[in-house]
């Protein structure tokens, strides 16, 4: 079976630039998370949705921050404009469960900031 | 406020060996926790979950204990491999029940 699948793996750009990064949950789950992990802070959630509606967005930690799930396949995390303390690994992990349990994640997107 | 803490950033064992991960948590009423591991360049990946209406559960090689008095959770991983060698974190949910809390993380190194 596919897991969570992110995409790109990998992300360098300069600051000020937008950058977009892709989660496609496993098939059939209801609930996909997105967090941050950097070496000070561990794994932070950012948001949460269930049924592709945003649940809790309290970890999002600016408006330059934006994530949408147009459907249940598809979800995408925006950073605009960035900036180097964005830079981080980003996680997308999903969930099939009435309580969110257990969660799956992705191989996650390595995201430097110039 | 809520926290998920572990004993010891790092664990060395040897190959063979059995290894025990500890973790402390804060919020008394949460009622679900789980260990993943993560190996470098991966995500976290899932191992092995327990509800707080049960003290001990029991996976392949892996055996995770609940002590709900003192708040304290551990994982034990029999015959320890150099495939074992990861980093290990607990989570809990947290108090809306909806979301994961995950702890800092130990480092398990397994030495042949």
């Amino acid at each position: 079976d596919a897991g969570v699948i992110q995409s790109p793996r990998h992300e360098v750009t300069e600051m000020g630039q937008e950058v977009t990064l892709r989660c496609k949950p496993i098939s059939g789950h209801n609930s996909l998370f997105w967090y941050r992990q950097t070496m000070m802070r561990g794994l932070e959630l950012l948001i949460y949705f269930n049924n592709n509606v945003p649940i809790d967005d309290s970890g999002m930690p600016e408006d330059r921050f934006s994530a949408k799930m147009p459907n249940a396949s598809f979800s995408t995390l925006k950073i605009q404009p960035s900036e180097p303390r964005d830079s981080a690994v980003y996680f997308c992990a999903s969930s099939f469960a009435k309580d969110n349990r257990p969660q799956h994640f992705g191989d996650g997107t390595r995201l430097s900031i110039l | 406020g809520e926290s998920v803490g572990l004993h010891l950033p790092t664990l060395s064992v040897q190959e063979g060996d059995n290894s025990i991960i500890n973790c402390a948590y804060s919020n008394s009423a949460s009622d679900y926790f789980i260990w993943y591991k993560q190996e470098s360049g991966k995500g976290p990946q899932f191992i092995i979950d327990i509800r707080s209406n049960m003290d001990k559960r029991q996976g392949q090689r892996v055996t995770v204990l609940l002590n709900k008095t003192v708040k304290h959770l551990s994982l034990q991983i029999a015959a320890t491999q150099p495939g074992d060698s990861a980093v290990y974190f607990c989570a809990e949910d947290d108090q809306a029940g909806t979301a994961l809390i995950f702890g800092k993380g130990t480092t398990l190194s397994v030495s042949s």
